[in-house]
């Protein structure tokens, strides 16, 4: 099964960095998820890493470490309508069939000015 | 685009009510899911579907069933509503495929509640 482990709350100022963490355990490992999350809506998808390394979007990027079970996502320039809660989740390897993706339980953001 | 519609957005049932939550999408994608969301437990996945007249239980079966008699609906039910089962309930959808992302693009949740 997998392990998800990530800080349930943040506070960052406005323009500010935030890094948010996300460790994991897991029995196969195939790529792993972060979503956005705004109050009262649905998931949004923000990235997908599956190689070691730094993937930039614009003021968000996304890093993974395999080796490590561990993951970060980092947010630039923040903005108020970045509070939110941001979910990591994994997908797991598996030899065939759907490949479940467990979700972390989210770590909240509060931007204050 | 709509991407993917529940209905209803709310529901207040009694406890031993049953009702049936629709999910439609309309992006052609093979894979459906419902998940629930409660507070400090993230998001669970009930059941999923790989395909048209296929289903499959997730991580919270219990208490919910469903079908997927048309590719572009998945329908969840309770059969007997337990306040256990007030929950938040999303649906989601995704591509197949072994090298497909699975990005999930998931519905604006049902909010229900079980008294």
């Amino acid at each position: 099964g997998q392990n998800i482990d990530q800080p349930t709350e943040m506070t960052a100022t406005e323009g500010a960095i935030v890094q948010i963490n996300c460790t994991y355990q897991t029995s196969g490992f195939n790529g792993l998820f972060w979503y956005q999350q705004h109050a009262g809506e649905a998931p949004t998808f923000l990235s997908y890493n599956v190689l070691d390394g730094l993937e930039e979007k614009g003021r968000f990027s996304s890093f993974l470490s395999r080796s490590k079970g561990y993951s970060y996502l980092l947010l630039k320039e923040l903005q108020m309508k970045d509070s939110a809660s941001y979910l990591c989740a994994v997908r797991p390897m598996n030899s065939g069939g759907y490949q479940k993706v467990t979700f972390g339980t989210g770590t909240k953001l509060q931007v204050i000015p | 685009n709509a991407g993917v519609t529940q209905t209803p957005k709310f529901r207040v049932l009694k406890t031993g009510q049953s009702m049936t939550l629709l999910c439609a999408q309309d992006m052609n994608h093979e894979y459906m899911y419902w998940y629930r969301q409660d507070p400090g437990m993230g998001l669970r996945l009930i059941h999923y579907s790989v395909g048209e007249g296929t289903t499959a239980k997730g991580e919270v079966p219990d208490g919910y069933n469903v079908s997927r008699l048309k590719k572009q609906n998945f329908l969840l039910g309770l059969e007997s509503a337990a306040p256990s089962q007030t929950s938040v309930y999303f649906c989601a959808s995704s591509l197949q495929g072994v090298n497909a992302k699975n990005i999930q693009y998931f519905g604006a949740g049902t909010r229900l509640s079980v008294l």
